[in-house]
């Protein structure tokens, strides 16, 4: 299995950052997975931005909620993020990735398959 | 919303030791949904245990978790180079977020 993040890597503050992962299965829809973002400033820890379900449930940081919205597009195998309002303090690698569901809790699971990650910095 | 604290922040050691790090909730941590992950430079995070002290596939049995409540601890035995290196803890139980420690680095003495 295999992520890859796609998006910009320069947003302007009071943008908006959209940002795509596209998953090497054969179906999102038919793989039963929940899936995740989840972002890591420049030298510091790691913070879970959202999660979603093939089926659309979804699952937000209550810290970012008001500025997130994730998506699924079954059409693409891809699912996608997008978060509002940036400010300096958004810039981060962005990673997506796959929530490990061993013992059937969805979203109450760790995270084994990631993407690389993608740096978004937000600058004038 | 569960706070984790890890600790030492920096641990020196040297290959062939063993290590010893510490993940400490703020409360209780449901189910021992605890895992702990690997980073190296520039690279995504690493699933090294699930389950407060389930290995994930293909985790050399060098690493092993322990805990329950609201202590946990990864021991890395055996040291290798290629383990010096960043480990997070983080917790998946709480409702409404996931949490994560801010990490320990480990580095060769």
């Amino acid at each position: 299995l295999q992520l890859q993040e796609s998006g910009p890597g320069l947003v302007k503050p009071s943008e908006t950052l959209s940002l795509a992962c596209t998953v090497s299965v054969d179906s999102i829809s038919s793989s039963g997975d929940y899936w995740a973002w989840i972002r890591q400033p420049p030298g510091k820890g790691l913070e879970y931005i959202a999660g979603i379900y093939f089926a659309g449930s979804t699952y937000y940081n209550p810290s970012l909620k008001s500025r997130v919205t994730i998506s699924v597009e079954t059409s693409k195998n891809q699912f996608s993020l997008k978060l509002r309002s940036m400010t300096a303090a958004d810039t981060a690698v962005y990673y997506c990735a796959r929530h490990f569901d061993y013992d059937a809790s969805g979203f109450h699971s760790p995270f084994d398959y990631w993407g690389p990650g993608t740096l978004v910095t937000v600058s004038s | 919303e569960i706070v984790l604290t890890q600790s030492p922040g920096t641990l020196s050691l040297s290959p062939g030791e063993s290590a010893t790090l510490s993940c400490r909730a703020s409360q209780r941590v449901s189910s021992n949904y605890l895992a702990w992950y690997q980073q190296k430079p520039g690279q995504a995070p690493r699933l090294l245990i699930y389950g407060a002290s389930n290995r994930a596939p293909d985790i050399p049995d060098r690493f092993s978790g322990s805990g329950s409540g609201t202590d946990f601890t990864l021991t890395i035995s055996r040291l290798e180079r290629e383990d010096f290196v960043v480990y997070y803890c983080q917790q998946y139980g709480s409702s409404p977020q996931h949490t994560f420690g801010q990490g320990t680095k480990l580095e060769i003495k």
